[in-house]
């Protein structure tokens, strides 16, 4: 079965920096959820999206941004980065109201 | 408040055996979900079990049950017949209401011991 689908997996920036993640949901899904799980902590909710439209919105720092487009796959933008935002990012998508909740593999972020 | 509260950080449990990781939560809504994840070293997040605030059973899947006691609001997973493979993190996780937002508990890891 098609999985969630995040590139690229491991991505190395320096401070300053902008950085671009991509999601791919499992086909049909209509929402899509970005979470940041830093070393040794559980997931924090950044932003979700819900048919192409910004669905709820958790700790996301103003530096970030994020959009669903017409095909469901969702970017989360990154800018002027900083040496707290190394992370494990993961994406997971759901349809509906969910009763599942997917998550891809994560794109691990490295600022250095 | 915290939302989602685990208090075991960490557990060990033979092999073969059950072990229950607890959950509490914190919720004024009257309609929520829980969830439990297993997150592995190799760091991927894997659904295991969803449990609804109406839903009058508790939720099974395989070897994973959640025991639902709404009065305390407490969602804990119990595993059993564990297995050497069990061994990793175990996140409870809540969705209240309508919203696509998820809040996460800290997690407890489990060892499994030969």
């Amino acid at each position: 079965a098609a999985g969630v689908i995040q590139s690229p997996r491991h991505l190395i920036k320096e401070k300053r920096e902008t950085a671009t993640l991509k999601c791919y949901p499992i086909p049909r899904h209509d929402t899509v959820y970005w979470y940041q799980q830093g070393p040794g902590q559980d997931p924090q909710f950044l932003i979700s999206f819900y048919e192409k439209m910004q669905s709820d919105k958790g700790s996301i720092p103003d530096r970030f941004s994020a959009q669903q487009f017409s095909d469901y796959h969702s970017e989360l933008n990154m800018s002027s980065l900083e040496l707290g935002d190394s992370a494990l990012y993961f994406c997971a998508s759901s349809l509906g109201t969910p009763e599942e909740q997917y998550f891809g593999p994560g794109t691990r972020l490295t600022v250095t | 408040a915290q939302k989602i509260t685990q208090t075991q950080p960490g557990m060990f449990v033979q092999e073969k055996e059950a072990v229950t990781l607890d959950c509490t939560y914190d919720t004024s809504d009257p309609s929520y979900g829980l969830f439990w994840y297993k997150q592995p070293s190799s760091g991927e997040m894997i659904f295991l079990i969803y449990q609804g605030s109406y839903d009058q059973q508790n939720a099974t899947e395989g070897r994973y049950s959640l025991n639902f006691q709404k009065a305390r609001k407490s969602a804990n997973l119990v595993i059993s017949a564990s297995q050497l493979g069990d061994s990793a993190m175990y996140f409870c996780a809540m969705r209240e209401g309508g919203f696509n937002k998820f809040y996460f508990g800290s997690g407890t890891k489990l060892n499994v011991k030969p």
